[in-house]
């Protein structure tokens, strides 16, 4: 199907644990970005990229690795999970100008 | 200071109600604008762009004051479906293509 896709949708995992999530989309939209989104904080940037094989840190980036591989996938892992790291994680992506196309994001919890 | 920022709310209006809210954001260089609904955690999702000569889109009406650095979003006739965060977001000139979304302020339209 068309359109940006997250997985899994939801995640527990224990502290210390690396995980990975997912984002794919069909568009072949330059840019795709991850965010996490906190009560209190609203979302902030994790990473981006504007290309294959070109990503940049954002706000947030600490405790986190990502990847580019492919214009359609933008992975994120968490190396060593912590519990500050439990949010709700949204992958997005655009053309470069005007807003964007946000995942259904992931729900992640570390315990 | 927040780069922009946004009243949390909750603004509480009956149905058919006008309701105004507004952002400000502090870099005067930036660029575009938009607002983003949220509903219940859910993937943000794009509701319009904001232009300097301000723009309709139905029920819905923003604006941009760009001497004074914030943008208005207006709600005519309320609907029960209209409830929900909105999400005031900026893109910085040197930031290149990301976006910075305010904290949100929330909406509840009761019958």
């Amino acid at each position: 199907d068309a359109g940006i896709t997250q997985s899994p949708r939801y995640k527990i995992t224990e502290t210390g644990r690396q995980v990975t999530l997912m984002c794919h989309q069909t568009w072949s939209h330059s840019y795709m970005f991850w965010y996490r989104q906190d009560l209190g904080h609203g979302l902030r940037l994790i990473y981006y990229s504007a290309a294959a094989d070109i990503t940049d840190k954002g706000e947030v980036p600490d405790g986190y690795v990502v990847s580019r591989s492919k214009t359609e996938n933008f992975p994120l892992t968490l190396e060593s999970a912590t519990r500050s790291q439990t949010s709700v994680y949204f992958c997005a992506s655009n053309t470069g100008t005007g807003g964007y196309t946000f995942g259904s994001g992931t729900r992640l919890t570390v315990v | 200071r927040k780069e922009v920022e946004q009243d949390p709310g909750p603004f509480n209006v009956p149905e058919g109600a006008t309701v105004a809210f507004n952002c400000t954001y502090s870099n005067s260089a930036s660029q575009s604008f938009f607002w983003y609904r949220q509903d219940c955690r859910k993937e943000p999702k794009l509701l319009m762009s904001v232009y300097s000569s301000g723009n309709e889109d139905g029920r819905f009406t923003a604006q941009l004051n760009r001497a004074s650095q914030y943008i208005s979003l207006l709600i005519r006739d309320s609907k029960l479906s209209d409830s929900a965060t909105y999400l005031c977001v900026v893109t910085l000139s040197n930031a290149g293509n990301m976006l910075t979304f305010g904290g949100g302020t929330r909406l509840m339209v009761k019958p």
